[in-house]
């Protein structure tokens, strides 16, 4: 079946370490989505890719980097330089940039600091 | 940063109970609303796409009904039922960005039995 694969589902990171979320899509879409959920608020644009080789800051992005070298993969690295990275990470995917369509989510990675 | 305003924030009723929840969003530069679904321990799942002022839609029980002109969109659950427990998102698209989405912080409903 196709979708979105997020790994590892539970990440434990120590102060000062780099960690990487991986997502994984078999949908063949353009564009590529992280949102952070902190509790009680809504989902915040971190990174997003239009297309392969390309990536747009979203509203939060300081702290964080991704990279897209392949279609089907968009990896996000929360950095040392996040003060507050312990939140729920979700990746999503839509057919291409001008699309009207709906996102299509993973399963989230929730991430908390050691 | 848009503003997406979703009300209200929480919602308890009765099995069988009817309830509505609002979107508000900017009402200008429309491209598209989204409506998705958020159960627990699963991922947002898309209930409608909204594209057109006046626009109702309709998915057994849930129906959602677009105001561009005025900036909003209604979500209607009908006869609400404990399997329809979940957070509902809305997500703005703005014509000159169609590639990114705001959402809103959700409106979570529980449905008691």
């Amino acid at each position: 079946d196709g979708g979105i694969t997020q790994s590892p589902k539970y990440l434990f990171r120590k102060e000062g370490q780099n960690v990487t979320l991986s997502c994984e899509q078999n949908l063949n879409h353009d564009a590529m989505y992280w949102y952070r959920q902190d509790p009680g608020q809504g989902l915040r644009l971190i990174y997003y890719s239009q297309i392969v080789n390309d990536f747009q800051k979203g509203d939060i992005a300081e702290g964080y980097s991704v990279s897209r070298e392949k279609k089907e993969s968009f990896p996000l690295t929360v950095t040392s330089a996040q003060k507050n990275p312990t939140a729920f990470y979700l990746c999503a995917s839509k057919p291409h940039r001008n699309s009207n369509q709906p996102q299509h989510f993973g399963d989230g990675t929730r991430l908390s600091i050691l | 940063i848009l503003n997406v305003e979703q009300s209200p924030q929480s919602l308890h009723v009765q099995e069988g109970d009817s309830t509505n929840f609002t979107c508000s969003f900017p009402s200008s530069n429309f491209y598209a609303l989204h409506w998705y679904r958020w159960e627990t321990a699963k991922s947002p799942e898309a209930l409608f796409v909204m594209t057109l002022n006046g626009d109702e839609k309709k998915k057994g029980r849930i129906s959602a009904t677009l105001n561009t002109k005025e900036g909003y969109s209604y979500l209607y659950i009908k006869g609400s039922q404990p399997e329809d427990s979940a957070t509902y998102l809305c997500a703005f698209i703005i014509y000159t960005n169609a590639g990114k989405s705001t959402f809103g912080d959700g409106t979570t409903l529980t449905v008691k039995p």
